[in-house]
């Protein structure tokens, strides 16, 4: 079964440090890979995805990720973390364009002065 | 970009009443809606999924009798928790997807139920 899985439940960074939030996928072939961030109470915003090509993907608000298919990983990152960074990332998957999206635990984000 | 509506924002009721949770697709047609439940401090869990005009499909350990999905139109579909008790108590969030794929799909904004 397919499964996604984000090592970190926590990560506390300081304001201006690079960022680094770590997505290990299980799945056979290639699937579509998500990073969406929720802030408190909130709903799903989308900040990128991968179906394929560049394994390198841009997203909002500075956000990039790399896919690494040996790795079977899609860590995302940002330079430079603003304190409004703060929140919850959760990593998804998608194995068959189903729309049926499988979320990692997500990660919580703090950001201090 | 499309967006999903989610309403009531926030429900409150007592353990035994039942609660509709209605999601929109506000600028496209949504062929097919998803049902997610959010536990604190858990992620994303799918219920259901749900296609315009057809019954929806549960996932395994989700009571159809208990959470009614129905998706009458392309822009509407309701969830509605039949004799709510307090372990129902969570964060529902659906996914609206437009004929275009997964290139289509949005989230709303969740809904969360509190049952006394």
């Amino acid at each position: 079964a397919q499964s996604v899985t984000q090592p970190d439940i926590h990560i506390t960074v300081s304001e201006g440090a690079s960022l680094e939030l770590r997505c290990n996928y299980s799945y056979g072939a290639t699937p579509y890979l998500f990073w969406y961030v929720q802030s408190p109470g909130q709903g799903l915003q989308l900040l990128l995805k991968y179906f394929s090509g560049d394994t390198l993907v841009q997203g909002i608000k500075g956000f990039e990720a790399e896919f690494k298919r040996s790795q079977s990983s899609f860590n995302l990152r940002k330079p430079s973390v603003h304190w409004s960074d703060a929140a919850e990332y959760f990593c998804a998957v998608d194995s068959g364009n189903t729309g049926n999206l499988i979320f990692g635990q997500g990660t919580t984000l703090q950001v201090k002065p | 970009g499309a967006v999903v509506s989610q309403h009531p924002s926030w429900v409150i009721c007592k353990s035994g009443t039942s609660v509709k949770i209605e999601c929109r697709s506000l600028d496209f047609q949504a062929t097919t809606m998803f049902w997610y439940r959010q536990f604190p401090k858990q992620s994303l869990m799918l219920m259901a999924t749900s296609n315009e005009g057809s019954k929806a499909t549960y996932e395994q350990g989700v009571e159809k009798d208990k959470f009614l999905i129905n998706h009458a139109s392309l822009t509407l579909s309701t969830l509605t928790v039949t004799s709510a008790h307090p372990e129902d108590s969570s964060f529902y969030i659906c996914s609206a997807r437009g004929s275009g794929g997964i290139d289509t799909q949005y989230f709303g904004p969740g809904t969360r139920l509190t049952v006394l």
